[in-house]
């Protein structure tokens, strides 16, 4: 398994710019996060989905929209990039079966600088 | 969400024990207390997570208080991989959680060879 997948993992965006991170993974969980981290900071939850067609805003979702038509995909959009988005994404994903008391897996990353 | 208090930063020596506090004094009963570590340039990985009980597994120990207003991870042996920083997050179980856990800024542990 590959566990949790993110692309690209780098990018650079100018102010006003759009683009979609993307997050995959292959372990059939139903629920998946978005985060981002700012340097030297914890992790503030952008958005989140419990299964496929269903999603609901975290604690930081201005900005940003998402998606989730399969079990697999969680894509992050940003549109009209600002330099306070530029951060470090972070996707991750949890099993069903133990929504609260099980692990969150974590993809490895993607840094996006807005210029 | 409770609130969670850790030390910014701990030091220790490679092969010694470390033990990372936690203050939690606003955790319900119902709250589970999950550590999760962050290696540099990495994504969280979890560590270890619990209720009343202590518990222990193949990376660390967590010990809980009695009136878990406070825990401990337990390193047994650092070594240098365990230098990262590290989360102590309360979690409510049940309702409309849905697993999402609130990381605060953690405590940044560095291994000294």
């Amino acid at each position: 398994n590959a566990g949790v997948t993110q692309t690209p993992k780098f990018r650079i965006l100018k102010i006003g710019q759009s683009m979609t991170l993307q997050c995959a993974q292959d372990m059939n969980h139903n629920y998946m996060y978005w985060y981002r981290q700012d340097p030297g900071m914890g992790l503030k939850l952008i958005y989140y989905s419990v299964g496929a067609g269903i999603t609901d805003k975290g604690e930081v979702p201005n900005g940003y929209n998402v998606s989730r038509s399969t079990t697999e995909d969680f894509p992050l959009r940003l549109e009209l990039a600002a330099p306070s988005q530029t951060s470090v994404y972070f996707c991750a994903s949890s099993p069903r079966d133990t929504p609260n008391t099980g692990e969150l897996f974590f993809g490895e990353g993607s840094r996006l600088t807005v210029l | 969400d409770a609130k969670t208090t850790q030390p910014n930063s701990m030091e220790s020596n490679e092969e010694e024990p470390v033990h990372l506090p936690c203050n939690h004094s606003t955790i319900s009963g119902t709250d589970y207390i999950h550590w999760y570590r962050q290696l540099p340039s990495q994504g969280p990985e979890y560590v270890i997570h619990g209720l009343t009980s202590n518990v222990n597994n193949r990376m660390a120990s967590l010990a809980i208080a009695e009136d878990r207003k406070s825990s401990t991870l337990i390193l047994h042996r650092a070594t240098l991989r365990d230098a990262a920083v590290y989360y102590c997050i309360p979690s409510r179980a049940g309702g409309t959680s849905y697993g999402k856990l609130t990381f605060g800024q953690g405590t940044i542990l560095t291994v000294h060879p």
